[in-house]
């Protein structure tokens, strides 16, 4: 079975500082991975995917798939960048999303 | 203004009642989807409609009926509410299931 994980629940940075959001998944077919981005009092959002490979709000990701993961990062973190991460994974075949259970970022000034 | 929207945007009811929260979408899609996120923000998939077919289930009790009277409207009704239905309901939209989503801003259901 198909299986997302975010194993911090609750990441907080400075501002300025790096920023990893972790990210693994557990899945036999061929993955495609996203991160959405829910901003406080607004709607999930789509940040990125891999299969795009775009630097979106200086945030990037790439799917290593020897080591499964698709961690999120960014260099400098800013105070906008607070919000709850969602990494997913989409299945072929009737291609549901599934989330990880979601990573807060707080970054303080 | 183009967008995935829900009514209400809260819902309190009491245990045992009937409720609907209706979803609606002007961006065109014809594939229309129903998740739960619980008090964790765990997010979970609930149903998808293509083109008002139902082509995902996951395993929902039969308490939630989805209706889906057009492509543009996909309504969750739920009988018989539980404390366990508490959470945040959010509708979504594609065009196909492979493209990207758009979500609505979701629905708190408080059920006491």
């Amino acid at each position: 079975a198909q299986r997302v994980t975010q194993p911090e629940k609750l990441l907080s940075v400075f501002k300025g500082a790096p920023v990893e959001l972790k990210c693994n998944y557990s899945y036999s077919g061929s993955p495609e991975l996203f991160w959405y981005v829910q901003y406080s009092r607004q709607r999930l959002q789509l940040l990125l995917r891999h299969i795009s490979r775009e630097s979106i709000k200086g945030f990037t990701a790439d799917l290593n798939k020897g080591e499964t993961s698709f961690h999120l990062k960014k260099p400098f973190a800013q105070e906008e960048d607070s919000a709850m991460y969602y990494c997913a994974l989409r299945t072929t075949g009737f291609q549901k999303l599934v989330f990880g259970t979601g990573t807060r970022l707080l970054v303080s000034p | 203004d183009t967008a995935v929207s829900q009514t209400p945007k809260y819902l309190v009811t009491q245990m045992g009642n009937d409720k609907s929260i209706k979803c609606e979408q002007n961006l065109g899609h014809d594939t229309m989807y129903w998740y739960k996120q619980d008090s964790k923000k765990f997010l979970k998939i609930m149903f998808s409609y293509n083109n008002k077919e139902l082509i995902i289930n996951e395993t929902v009790p039969n308490r939630f009926s989805p209706k889906s009277p057009d492509k543009a409207h996909l309504n969750l009704h739920i009988n018989s509410l539980e404390l366990g239905d508490s959470a945040v309901y959010f509708c979504a939209s594609s065009q196909g299931s492979g493209s990207e989503q758009f979500f609505g801003p979701g629905t708190r259901l408080t059920v006491l």
